[in-house]
């Protein structure tokens, strides 16, 4: 029962360049959720998929950032003409969809490795 | 909006030894959860704790333990007998349903 799956888990790219990140939810699930970590920070939300639908895209950049979660495959983040600013950790999280922690209710996310970032 | 304040950069504790690590955190959602996470020097994040708002008691997963006080809006995670393993940096969060809201986290070295 494999786990959330993320490549590469490591990244270079020149300034520039594009980055495409890729995103396999564990078995079952259908929502996926992209988070970034910039050196020394916490976790960032920055867009929610579900199958071939954005959800929420309100923590992703108005440029050059996008998302995908095609009906089959895995979801893709995709960075064009990367910056030194976009280095960071790119982490996924799927889950599927059911509400736990009531009353609390929330999505249990589990998280995948991440995939690091570095644009030289 | 919620936020999650984590004011301990950095912590050190005796091998052996309880730490706590504290979190505040502001939200206007009647019904919510606090959550930890720890991440080691591999950079998974490995969930440690949940609890929920209106849970009567604090939650407990074994040598982990959550001081939920609401009043004060803070959840603070204890850590008892701590373990070399423990070593690694720790994150509170918070969600708004569909994503989580997370500090800036403390780094935890524990000392043999």
């Amino acid at each position: 029962n494999a786990g959330v799956m993320q490549n590469p888990r490591h990244l270079v790219r020149r300034r520039g360049q594009e980055a495409r990140l890729r995103c396999s939810p564990m078995k079952g699930h259908s929502h996926v959720y992209w988070y970034r970590q910039l050196p020394e920070e916490g976790l960032k939300f920055m867009v929610y998929l579900q199958k071939e639908n954005i959800i929420d895209e309100s923590g992703m950049p108005k440029e050059r950032f996008s998302a995908e979660f095609p009906k089959e495959g895995p979801s893709i983040l995709r960075i064009q003409q990367v910056v030194r600013g976009d280095s960071a950790a790119y982490f996924c999280a799927s889950s599927d969809g059911r509400l736990a922690g009531a009353p609390g209710s929330y999505n249990e996310q589990f998280f995948g490795p991440g995939t690091r970032l570095t644009v030289l | 909006a919620q936020k999650i304040t984590q004011t301990q950069p950095g912590m050190f504790v005796q091998e052996k030894e309880a730490v706590t690590l504290d979190c505040t955190y502001d939200t206007s959602d009647p019904s919510y959860g606090l959550f930890w996470y720890k991440q080691p020097s591999s950079g998974e994040m490995i969930f440690l704790i949940y609890q929920g708002s209106y849970d009567q008691q604090n939650a407990t997963e074994g040598r982990y333990s959550l001081n939920f006080q609401k009043a004060r809006k803070s959840a603070n995670l204890v850590i008892s007998a701590s373990q070399l393993g423990d070593s690694a940096m720790y994150f509170c969060a918070t969600h708004n349903f569909n994503k989580f809201y997370f500090g800036s986290g403390t780094k935890l070295n524990v000392k043999p």
